[in-house]
């Protein structure tokens, strides 16, 4: 089946930092790849939709000068947590699909830690 | 895009039939649905996919009812390793409109 890798799994940072997290379609090509964040105890929230070779969409609230994403290839997506602050912390994830399939291929997540 | 409304939870025993119902009334024509399975700390992991009727895996069971208003998906002889929060979700396939909110889902705590 389509793999997703997503890294790093885990990260702390300090506060004011930026971090990057990637995703990865191993054996495929993702046209679209999905990023979502999940605070404890709670739902998966969309906060943009990446295509390859366009800006991202990003969904009502989400300040995309701070939550940077870049979809250079059909292959990587990125997501870059500027200047992170402790209300950052999150569980990161993010998901792939390949053209007219419904089906999102998730990646295992990244757990951030803001200090 | 369709709203989906499930438990918050449910508890069940090893060996036992599960059933988790979401109601999804706003349902489009072209709407499918799909369920995911999420452990902690993990992505969401496909589990099945349905438009009507019935669908069946190596996994689990879905049943779709004729006015698709509804869905039940069905884990025969749940495990231990079944705890997990289930998530249905609607968006329609053809046109690339897909499902991507997600709801409160169902926390299945399996015991034994």
């Amino acid at each position: 089946g389509a793999v997703v890798s997503q890294h790093p799994s885990w990260v702390i940072c300090k506060s004011g930092t930026s971090v990057k997290i990637e995703c990865r379609s191993l054996d495929f090509q993702a046209t679209t790849m999905f990023w979502y964040r999940q605070f404890p105890k709670q739902s998966l929230m969309l906060m943009a939709t990446s295509n390859e070779g366009s800006k991202a969409t990003y969904e009502q609230g989400v300040e995309k000068d701070k939550f940077l994403i870049n979809h250079a290839s059909l292959t990587l997506s990125t997501l870059t947590v500027t200047s992170a602050h402790p209300e950052d912390s999150s569980f990161y994830i993010c998901s792939a699909t390949t053209g007219p399939s419904y089906e999102q291929y998730f990646g295992a997540g990244t757990r951030l830690s803001v200090l | 895009l369709a709203k989906t409304t499930q438990p918050i939870s449910m508890d069940s025993y090893e060996g036992q039939e599960v059933n988790i119902t979401c109601s999804h009334n706003n349902i489009a024509t072209n709407d499918y649905i799909t369920w995911y399975q999420q452990f902690p700390s993990q992505g969401p992991r496909f589990i099945i996919q349905g438009y009507k009727t019935k669908v069946t895996n190596e996994v689990a069971s879905l049943f779709i009812p004729a006015d698709r208003k509804s869905s039940t998906l069905s884990l025969p002889r749940v495990s231990l390793s079944d705890t997990a929060v289930y998530y249905c979700l609607v968006g329609d396939r053809n046109t690339g409109r897909r499902a991507l909110t997600f709801g409160s889902g169902t926390r299945l705590q399996v015991q034994p």
